[in-house]
Order: C-alpha cells, then sequence, then structure tokens
C-alpha cells in the first residue's frame, strides 16, 4: 500500500521569499510517479509538478520545484519567489506506474498543507 | 482550465434521495477517475474507468456506482444519500491509464 505524509497542517511565508512544503512518501513499488496540486479556496485541483521515480534530475516548472530524495523517500515542493496568489491548500500525491505491473493507477494524497502567504 | 469538465457545480438534496454527477474528459483522454474530498477522509479515490471499461475501484460505497459511455464522458450516480455523503467530487482524465490526471473543477454535494 501507498501512503503520503505531509506533517505541516499550514504555513505561512512572506511574499517574494521561497518556502518548502514537505511531503514524504512510503511504497514497495520500484517505479512510481509524485504529483503536488494546488487547490485554491476556490476548490479547484490544479496539477503543478510531476516527478517520476526514475528521474535523476529533479523536475521543475517555472517557480516550482521539486526537490526528490529517494533514499529518505522525501518530495518536498520548493515554490521560489512566492505570490499572494500562492496562498491555497497543496496536496502531495503519488501513484505507480505503468512498469509496476498490473493494478490501478489511482493517486494516493496526503493530507495537504495550507499555505497562506503574507503581503 | 484543465479542460476538464463537471456538471453541475452544485448540488443540494436530501437524505434518501439519489444524483447523477457528470463529467466529461480532456479532449483525447482515456481514462477517467473519481474522488471524493471530504473533511474528514480527505481525497479519496472511487473508481477509475478506461476506454469505457471499469479498471480499478477504491473505497466506493455499494450505493455508489459509475459507468462511462462511449463518447467517453462518465457519469457517478450515488443513491440513497445520507448526511455523509457530503463533500466534493472530482472527476479527473488521464491520457492513458497511468499519465498525469488533469482534475475539473468538482461537483460540491450537499445533503440535507
Amino acid at each position: 500500500a501507498q501512503k503520503i505524509t505531509q506533517t505541516q497542517p499550514g504555513m505561512f511565508v512572506q511574499e517574494k521569499e521561497a518556502v518548502t512544503l514537505d511531503c514524504t512518501y512510503d511504497t514497495s513499488d520500484q517505479s512510481y510517479g509524485l504529483f503536488w496540486y494546488k487547490q485554491p479556496s476556490s476548490g479547484e485541483m490544479i496539477f503543478l509538478i510531476y516527478q517520476g521515480s526514475y528521474d535523476e534530475q529533479n523536475a521543475t516548472e517555472g517557480r516550482y520545484s521539486l526537490n526528490f530524495q529517494k533514499a529518505r523517500k522525501s518530495a518536498n515542493l520548493v515554490i521560489s519567489a512566492s505570490q499572494l496568489g500562492d496562498s491555497a491548500m497543496y496536496f502531495c500525491a503519488m501513484r505507480r506506474t505503468l512498469y509496476s505491473g498490473a493494478g490501478s493507477y489511482q493517486l494516493t494524497f496526503g493530507k495537504g498543507t495550507k499555505l497562506s502567504v503574507i503581503p | 482550465d484543465s479542460g476538464v469538465t463537471q456538471t453541475p457545480k452544485h448540488l443540494i438534496t436530501a437524505t434518501g434521495q439519489r444524483v447523477t454527477l457528470r463529467c466529461s474528459p480532456r479532449s483525447g483522454d482515456l481514462s477517467v477517475y473519481w474522488y471524493q474530498q471530504s473533511l474528514d477522509q480527505g481525497l479519496q479515490f472511487l473508481i477509475q474507468y478506461y476506454n469505457g471499461e471499469e479498471r480499478a475501484k477504491g473505497n466506493i460505497l455499494e450505493r455508489f456506482s459509475a459507468q462511462q459511455f462511449p463518447d467517453l464522458h462518465s457519469e457517478l450516480n450515488l443513491s440513497s444519500l445520507e448526511l455523509g455523503d457530503s463533500a466534493l467530487y472530482f472527476c479527473a482524465s488521464s491520457v492513458d491509464r497511468a499519465g498525469t490526471q488533469y482534475f475539473g473543477p468538482g461537483t460540491r454535494l450537499l445533503v440535507l
């Protein structure tokens, strides 16, 4: 079974500063994918970034980067130059990949971290 | 905008009733997932369809059912509704069984 742990229920960051949201995971699969989603107060789930377990480079998407440490089973999200619009819930999620064999590919989510950006 | 559409956006109904939530995946996506988000359970996977066939079931109650039609849109049917079914229901789609999932805006269900 897969499990995602996000230990920070809430975080504050000053506008224009960088912030790291923690995520640790547990899985017995050798091949898996890690995702971060953003959920603003309006409720939609917005895909931010993806990291494959065999990817050698840390994923980056604009101001978002994923600090992937496979041995420590962590996949922290780093947001650089925070903006007021970054205030939202952030969810870390895991999914097995096709190379893990037959089975389903649903996402397993953590409980989320609420990020508040202070002007 | 993810390209995934869900209707209705809000639904208020009474206990014991039945409702149908509708989802249209992104153009070209064959796989549809349904998730439930509630305060106490968080985000939970309900069911997955791929090209019209059920592929996986998660924590889906027997009172709930779903299907994916030939045009790839999907419907989630919730019956004998209880207060605890009040939640935000998301549909997500991906191009194949294991691709990145893009979520719709959700349907917020309130059971009174």
